[in-house]
């Protein structure tokens, strides 16, 4: 079987930073992806790491460790905008299983 | 706006009917993506379609089936529907086949469906 396993509700100050783990347990693990959305709407694509190591985009940043069965989204410089849900998705081998983690609320205040 | 377009936007039916939802993928994108999110089962990958050939299938049930046309939209055909098939169906389309989850994809605004 496959787990994910991220936390529930994180809370962060605007202009913190902010880094919400994820650990998985699959069979014929390919990849790690991240994925926000914010209430009552859609996902959006943040980032997809397929080897050990950091990818930055902007304000996030993406860490996969392929030994640890453990990945992260780093998100810096908070705004309230970054209030959202998080999720991160295991991609298996020949792409045919994909799972979502349960999310991760992110509040931030002022 | 993503480009992608779902229609409807809600849908509210009985146990045991069929419904089509349809997505049109963004201009030039050949992937198409079916999830759905629900309070109890969370947000699941249902299927891929490339090109109009099907790449890969995920948590879909027997009940449900989906197809891929020429001109690249997509419809998600959902029958002998029950209860707990009420969730939001989200599209998402991607300019290559990767693979859900390996590229990015653009989500549609997804379709509501109650089923009472």
């Amino acid at each position: 079987g496959q787990s994910l396993e991220q936390p529930s509700e994180v809370t962060a100050v605007e202009g913190a930073i902010v880094q919400i783990n994820c650990t998985y347990q699959t069979s014929g693990f390919y990849g790690l992806s991240w994925y926000q959305q914010h209430d009552g709407g859609a996902p959006t694509f943040l980032s997809y790491n397929a080897l050990d190591g950091l990818e930055e985009t902007g304000r996030f940043s993406s860490f996969l460790s392929r030994s640890d069965s453990y990945g992260y989204l780093l998100l810096q410089e908070l705004q309230m905008k970054d209030s959202a849900s998080y999720f991160c998705a295991v991609v298996s081998y020949n792409f045919n299983k994909f799972y979502f983690g349960s999310g991760t609320k992110l509040n931030v205040k002022p | 706006d993503s480009g992608v377009t779902q229609t409807p936007k809600h849908l509210i039916t009985a146990t045991g009917q069929r419904v089509t939802l349809r997505c049109s993928p963004r201009s030039g994108d050949l992937s198409v993506y079916w999830y759905q999110q629900s309070l109890d089962q969370g947000l699941q990958f249902l299927i891929q379609y490339y090109n109009g050939e099907e790449r890969a299938k995920g948590n879909i049930l027997e009940r449900f089936s989906a197809q891929q046309f020429p001109d690249l939209h997509s419809e998600l055909n959902l029958s002998s529907l029950e209860l707990g098939d009420s969730a939001l169906y989200f599209c998402a389309s991607s300019v290559v086949g990767g693979g859900a989850g390996t590229d990015t994809q653009y989500f549609g605004p997804g379709t509501r469906l109650t089923v009472l």
